[in-house]
């Protein structure tokens, strides 16, 4: 699994409230990514990061923010969350002598 | 725009029958994933590839650069294949919605 754990497993939150979701790998390995997946699109590009303090946005960023001042951490922010964001968000890596992706459990979100 | 396409959307097979699914795209790249889902699971990479053809135990991942055509096959598929498989292509990722297998026994 490339040492990658997503802290909360689930969330339970209000419409207006901020949400943090936090990414952590254990292996040094710099690119980063947020992805969210919602039933009929697949998985989709929230943000990416390629080395601390360097991000990306990406298909679907609006409402979204992230920061990594570590390499081992990538954090996802939502401000102000909404329904629409209540979604399964993935954090993933990819290794970069192989290319090979390996994703975190997932977060499921859920914004009332 | 769907970048990545994959067929069949959804797959029932009897357990034994050999699976073909397929996965097209429209951008270029410089290699294609091919992932596996179990229900309330995570996500697992299967293959990586560029060219080819590359197999791991029932399972076999072809790519046709040209043509821009991948599929993933499984030989005597078991009960324990269902899943959703799901095409990723791209250098920040493009991914397809992905295919749910059942295999009856």
């Amino acid at each position: 699994d490339a040492g990658i754990t997503q802290s909360p497993r689930h969330k339970v939150t209000e419409t207006g409230t901020p949400v943090t979701l936090r990414c952590h790998q254990t292996e040094n390995h710099r690119y980063m990514y947020w992805y969210r997946q919602d039933p009929g699109h697949g998985l989709r590009l929230i943000h990416y990061s390629y080395g601390v303090k360097d991000t990306d946005k990406g298909e679907v960023s609006d409402g979204y923010s992230v920061s990594r001042s570590k390499t081992e951490d990538f954090l996802l922010t939502l401000e102000s969350a909404t329904s629409s964001q209540t979604s399964v968000y993935f954090c993933a890596i990819s290794e970069q002598v192989s290319g090979r992706l390996f994703f975190g459990s997932g977060t499921q979100l859920s914004v009332l | 725009k769907n970048e990545v396409e994959q067929s069949p959307q959804n797959l029932t097979a009897q357990e034994g029958e050999f699976i073909t699914i397929n996965c097209s795209y429209s951008v270029g790249i410089s290699a294609l994933h091919w992932l596996q889902q179990h229900p309330g699971g995570g996500i697992v990479s299967l293959f990586m590839l560029s060219s080819g053809k590359k197999k791991h135990g029932r399972l076999i991942a072809t790519i046709n650069i040209q043509e821009k055509h991948s599929s993933l096959h499984i030989t005597a598929s078991h009960p324990r294949d269902s899943a959703v498989y799901i095409c990723a292509v791209g250098n920040q990722f493009y991914f397809g919605t992905g295919t749910s297998l059942t295999v009856i026994p």
